[in-house]
């Protein structure tokens, strides 16, 4: 069975104080890993997708990173306005389509 | 461009009544998705529809049945709603081929008294 846990559950930071936010998977064999955006009271939103370890993605304050286990989200300098719910999700080769979600981190960056 | 579009945003049921959640793609996918959204539980799947004419069950189909009605459109449907079933409930669609990206509405939030 496909698993994703997400750390920590919630993080708060000051604007401009950088940090990461952590995915850790277990799957029989990955196919993909999915980073997405999810502000209050709407749908995520897609950030990025990865495919094999050693690959990183990045989009303006957002790199994404993956590892055979573990996925990071870098957050560097962020504002307020990164401030959202951030989502991992892994396509495992045991699936068709379908995405296995994490629960998600809760980020409140204070201005 | 609309993406996906679902109705209603909000609803309120009792026990034992029924009703249908609706969903429109306008991006010519071919697979659909419903997943809830509950605190502390993440994102689970309740059916999804590879194509037109097929749907298959989730993680969390019981008590749901879901109908693909063409190619644009995916419905959830409530027999007896529960109060288990309050939840955040969100239809997605995806692109073929390997980029899986999905593309999600905006939800639409129930609560089962």
């Amino acid at each position: 069975e496909d698993q994703v846990t997400q750390s920590p559950e919630a993080l708060r930071l000051q604007e401009g104080e950088s940090s990461s936010l952590n995915c850790s998977y277990t799957v029989s064999g990955l196919r993909g890993l999915f980073w997405y955006r999810q502000d209050p009271g709407k749908g995520p939103e897609f950030l990025f997708t990865l495919y094999s370890a050693g690959e990183e993605k990045e989009k303006e304050r957002l790199k994404a990173t993956l590892t055979k286990k573990e996925s990071f989200l870098h957050i560097t300098a962020p504002k307020p306005e990164d401030s959202a719910t951030y989502l991992c999700a892994v396509l495992s080769t045991g699936s068709a389509r379908q995405l296995t979600f994490g629960s998600g981190t809760q980020l409140t960056v204070l201005p | 461009n609309a993406g996906v579009t679902q109705t209603p945003k909000f609803q309120v049921l009792k026990t034992g009544q029924s009703m249908t959640l609706q969903c429109a793609q306008d991006m010519n996918h071919n697979s659909m998705y419903w997943y809830r959204q509950d605190p502390g539980m993440g994102l689970r799947l309740i059916y999804y529809s590879a194509s037109e004419g097929t749907t298959d069950k989730g993680e969390v189909p019981n008590g749901y049945n879901v109908s693909r009605l063409n190619k644009r459109e995916f419905s959830l449907r409530l027999e007896s709603a529960a109060p288990s079933q309050t939840s955040v409930y969100f239809c997605a669609s995806s692109e073929t081929g390997t980029g899986l990206r999905y593309t999600f509405g905006s939800g639409t939030r129930l609560t089962v008294v």
